[in-house]
């Protein structure tokens, strides 16, 4: 009964290539986030939607899009991979409650790896 | 602006050992939420606790506890006892309810390695 679900695991690309990320969540939350975690281990976060709407877009680069074709789903495209792409990327999801921070959940991550 | 501050890097202890790992965090709303995350060597973030602003009791759960100060900004995390299993990257997180996107500001982590 896996809550948020990434696919794949890993993905091991050349520069140049475009690939996706999946993500879906089984929680009925209404807010999924896509955040990046570099090879220190700093966690950022990229984008978010609610209710399949975007509500957060950080500074990233356009090479990057979100798409949510449904609450439950939230895929990412990363067109053009270049060598600093290498990175984990975590999806999450939480409750998204006007007003308040639910407790995001996270997926089990997806390790990318520009050759 | 919204920061969190995990000043540890990295801490070493003995197994059995208590071990406090420190956040500060800076904010200017109100209304606020922090959180403890685990991230284990296999890679996971696994949610710990989570804390509004409005609550300052201190929590335990089993071997862990955490302490919420408004008055320092902080909210420290200890373990008492500490087991190899707990060696982790620990990520302290910031989310201002105001921002209205819900979304995280984490620490830089630090890493805890228990030895045997």
């Amino acid at each position: 009964d896996t809550a948020v679900s990434q696919t794949p695991k890993y993905l091991v690309t050349q520069m140049g290539n475009d690939k996706s990320i999946k993500c879906e969540q089984n929680l009925g939350h209404d807010t999924m986030y896509w955040y990046k975690q570099d090879s220190k281990k700093f966690l950022k976060i990229m984008f978010s939607y609610n209710n399949k709407e975007l509500i957060i877009n950080e500074t990233v680069p356009n090479r990057f899009s979100p798409k949510s074709p449904d609450k439950a789903h939230l895929n990412l495209h990363i067109n053009s991979l270049e060598l600093g792409d290498s990175a984990v990327y975590f999806c999450a999801s939480s409750q998204g409650v006007q007003g308040r921070s639910d407790t995001q959940y996270f997926g089990p991550g997806t390790r990318l790896t520009v050759l | 602006a919204q920061k969190v501050t995990q000043a540890q890097t990295e801490i070493s202890v003995v197994e059995k050992e208590d071990v406090t790992l420190d956040c500060v965090y800076e904010t200017r709303d109100t209304t606020y939420y922090l959180f403890w995350y685990k991230q284990p060597p296999s890679g996971e973030l696994v949610f710990l606790i989570r804390r509004n602003s409005f609550d300052e009791q201190n929590e335990i759960s089993g071997r862990y506890s955490w302490n919420f100060q408004k008055s320092t900004s902080s909210f420290n995390f200890t373990i008492t006892a500490s087991q190899v299993v707990d060696s982790a990257v620990y990520f302290c997180a910031l989310s201002e309810a105001g921002s209205g996107t819900y979304k995280y500001i984490f620490g830089t982590g630090t890493r805890l390695k228990v030895l045997a």
